[in-house]
């Protein structure tokens, strides 16, 4: 069955960067992209930027376009975002989710990121 | 790009209809058919429960329905259940491999 397992929760000082990762298994990894949503604390649903593991081509909504870097390593079936310059308001859950049809069908568990002095 | 627009709340007692509306503009909701909605519970991950504006994904009640007219598509739960209580997000394709979703919706069961 298809599986999306994320790396565990985080804690970053402002300024720092963090690598989040998400393995996929039970499909072919290089078939399906992957996208990146985050919610922070009681909030809403975020598109944050998407990933071919294909090609590595990637995409990313234009507040992040300076900050965050996804890349991924066919040989784990891994995927990994890396967020720079850490602020208080990147404070939040990340998901990674495989893209089907026009959707996002399978969801990762989630990563909390908490950035804080 | 702004996120779509959605009601903050909607309710409904059990056995009714609640309808949730996304509005956004030509260039993402009314441009694609690449609307899809998701249910989200306290402390879970989303769950897909529409895709391409009114397709439903094995396994999702066909209360579940979803439409789109013009720049706004809307999801429709039937026959509420205690259960449908969650939280809704759509979200749009807006070209150029980018994506944008909703501010969501608070569904509460009556």
């Amino acid at each position: 069955q298809v599986q999306l397992v994320q790396s565990g929760a985080e804690v970053k000082k402002p300024g720092a960067s963090v690598k989040v990762s998400c393995k996929a298994s039970g499909y072919t990894f290089t078939g399906y992209q992957i996208h990146w949503v985050r919610q922070a604390p009681g909030q809403g649903l975020e598109w944050v930027g998407r990933i071919d593991p294909n090609s590595g081509g990637t995409d990313y909504a234009l507040k992040f376009r300076d900050r965050v870097t996804m890349t991924r390593d066919w040989t784990l079936s891994t995927v990994y975002m890396e967020v720079s310059r850490l602020r208080s308001d990147d404070t939040a859950i990340y998901y990674c989710a495989r893209k089907s049809y026009e959707a996002f069908e399978y969801w990762g568990q989630g990563t909390l990121v908490i950035v804080s002095s | 790009q702004s996120a779509l627009t959605q009601p903050p709340s909607a309710s409904g007692s059990p056995g009714q209809s609640v309808t949730i509306s996304c509005t956004g503009t030509s260039s993402d909701v009314g441009g694609y058919k690449s609307v899809s909605w998701y249910q989200q519970h306290p402390g879970k991950a989303p769950k897909l429960m529409i895709y391409e504006v009114s397709k439903r994904p094995s396994g999702v009640p066909d209360r579940f329905s979803g439409s789109k007219s013009g720049n706004t598509a809307s999801l429709t739960v039937s026959g509420l259940q205690a259960e449908d209580e969650a939280d809704y997000y759509c979200i749009s394709y807006v070209g150029s491999n980018n994506y944008v979703f909703g501010t969501g919706t608070k569904v509460t069961v009556l």
